[in-house]
């Protein structure tokens, strides 16, 4: 079958640095995205990964090992508007996104 | 960005009755949409997906009786949730895939309660 794990929740302080990992198992791969959902909105895009390495894009940044089938969202300098849930997807061969159950992350001042 | 609406935001009705979703891609022609439901504290479930001008593909489990969806162009799609019941009370979200782009774009949702 076909499994995305990431952690629950998570819990860190305001202008320190967190690391969300996400580690999967799915028929085929193309491609690995991070989402960021604010309690009662859709989810908004973060970045997207197909190729092993670091993609950096502001604060965010996002780390992908096929062979591992790994990736974690590293955020820096937090700030209390990073309070929400991040959500890792798997694109799979017939091209359809397999979604992890999410992490909460909780910024503490 | 690509911007993708949904209306309703939110829909209160009553037990038996049918809601109708809409699923607009505004600035982009989107041959794929698909219809997410998300209950409280979960993530996001496929419910369907849509290509326009042909029949949706239901998930496992989910009655298409009951979830019409229509995607007559390439820039509307429409969810029905008919004879609505509590337990259909959920988060419902619609998102949209380009002819060329990778990603998929979110609609904001849209938060229906069955009374």
């Amino acid at each position: 079958g076909q499994n995305i794990d990431q952690p629950t929740e998570m819990t860190a302080t305001e202008g320190a640095i967190v690391q969300i990992n996400c580690t999967y198992q799915t028929s085929g791969f193309n491609g690995l995205f991070w989402y960021q959902q604010h309690a009662g909105e859709a989810p908004t895009f973060l970045s997207y990964n197909v190729l092993d390495g670091l993609e950096e894009k502001g604060r965010f940044s996002s780390f992908l090992s096929r062979s591992k089938g790994y990736s974690y969202l590293l955020l820096k300098e937090l700030q209390m508007k990073d309070s929400a849930s991040y959500l890792c997807a798997v694109r799979d061969s017939n091209y359809q996104l397999i979604w992890g159950a999410g992490t909460k992350l909780i910024i503490k001042p | 960005g690509a911007v993708v609406s949904q209306h309703p935001s939110r829909v209160i009705c009553k037990s038996g009755t049918s809601v109708k979703i809409e699923c607009r891609s505004l600035d982009f022609q989107a041959t794929t949409m698909f219809w997410y439901r998300q209950f409280p504290k979960q993530s996001l479930m496929l419910m369907a997906t849509s290509n326009e001008g042909s029949k949706a593909t239901y998930e496992q489990g989910v009655e298409k009786d009951k979830f019409l969806i229509n995607h007559a162009s390439l820039t509307l799609s429409t969810l029905t949730v008919t004879s609505a019941h509590p337990e259909d009370s959920s988060f419902y979200i619609c998102s949209a895939r380009g002819t060329t782009d990778h990603e998929q774009f979110f609609g904001p949702g849209t938060r229906l309660t069955v009374l």
